[in-house]
């Protein structure tokens, strides 16, 4: 029982270049959830699919795509990378709203 | 929009003190507030979730507490440890109609043998 798991750990970007992160969850829970992690800022929430087949935007959406592509799927598109994305990218799970959040380990990315 | 402050500056205390970390909101009333823990490099781990109607939740040497009227929560650690030592976020129900969470920046606790 894996939990959440992010793929890739580390990656590193020209600017202007796409890229797809992948999140996936074992826990049949049925909300997932991105957010970016930058220093002094906090966690803030990109996008979130509160059940298969919905997404939603959060806080901070421009210049990022999702797909929630079954269930335990949910990956975030960078589309034409910047510097301002560089950060710390979080996926998580949830068994329904309201309740606790499970993270994965993150992926570090650098937009140069 | 609502706002969430938690201190930023670290806190520092002695091995088997209490900790007591404060995270305060303002224009908003959060149905239910929850409290995460995160070490260095790794995502947030969930500690306890106090709902508006609950005044105080126990978990081992963690106790917090939910004050919907100062709009405020306080986070306690008894006996503190060491291996306590890491950034503790605040975190409450979003105000965006579905129940997301909008984070604290998290403050650093560091426990010195």
């Amino acid at each position: 029982n894996a939990g959440v798991t992010q793929t890739p750990k580390f990656q590193v970007l020209k600017t202007g270049q796409s890229m797809t992160l992948q999140c996936a969850q074992d826990m049949n829970h049925n909300s997932m959830y991105w957010y970016r992690q930058d220093p002094g800022m906090g966690l803030r929430l990109i996008y979130y699919s509160a059940s298969e087949g919905t997404t939603d935007k959060g806080e901070v959406p421009n210049g990022y795509n999702v797909s929630r592509l079954n269930k335990r799927e949910f990956s975030l598109r960078l589309e034409s990378a910047a510097p301002s994305q560089t950060s710390v990218y979080f996926c998580a799970a949830e068994l329904a709203g309201g309740y606790e959040q499970y993270f994965g380990p993150g992926t570090r990315l650098t937009v140069t | 929009s609502q706002k969430i402050e938690q201190n930023s500056e670290a806190l520092n205390i002695q091995e088997g003190k209490t900790a007591t970390l404060t995270c305060n909101y303002t224009n908003y009333s959060p149905a239910y507030l929850q409290w995460y823990r995160q070490d260095p490099g790794r995502g947030p781990v969930f500690l306890l979730l106090i709902r508006e109607n609950e005044k105080e939740k126990r978990k081992e040497r963690l106790k917090v507490t939910f004050d919907t009227t100062l709009k405020q929560s306080l986070f306690h650690i008894t006996a503190s440890q060491p291996a306590d030592s890491a950034t503790y976020l605040c975190a409450l129900e979003g105000d965006s109609g579905y129940s997301t969470l909008t984070f604290g920046k998290g403050t650093m606790l560091l426990v010195s043998p």
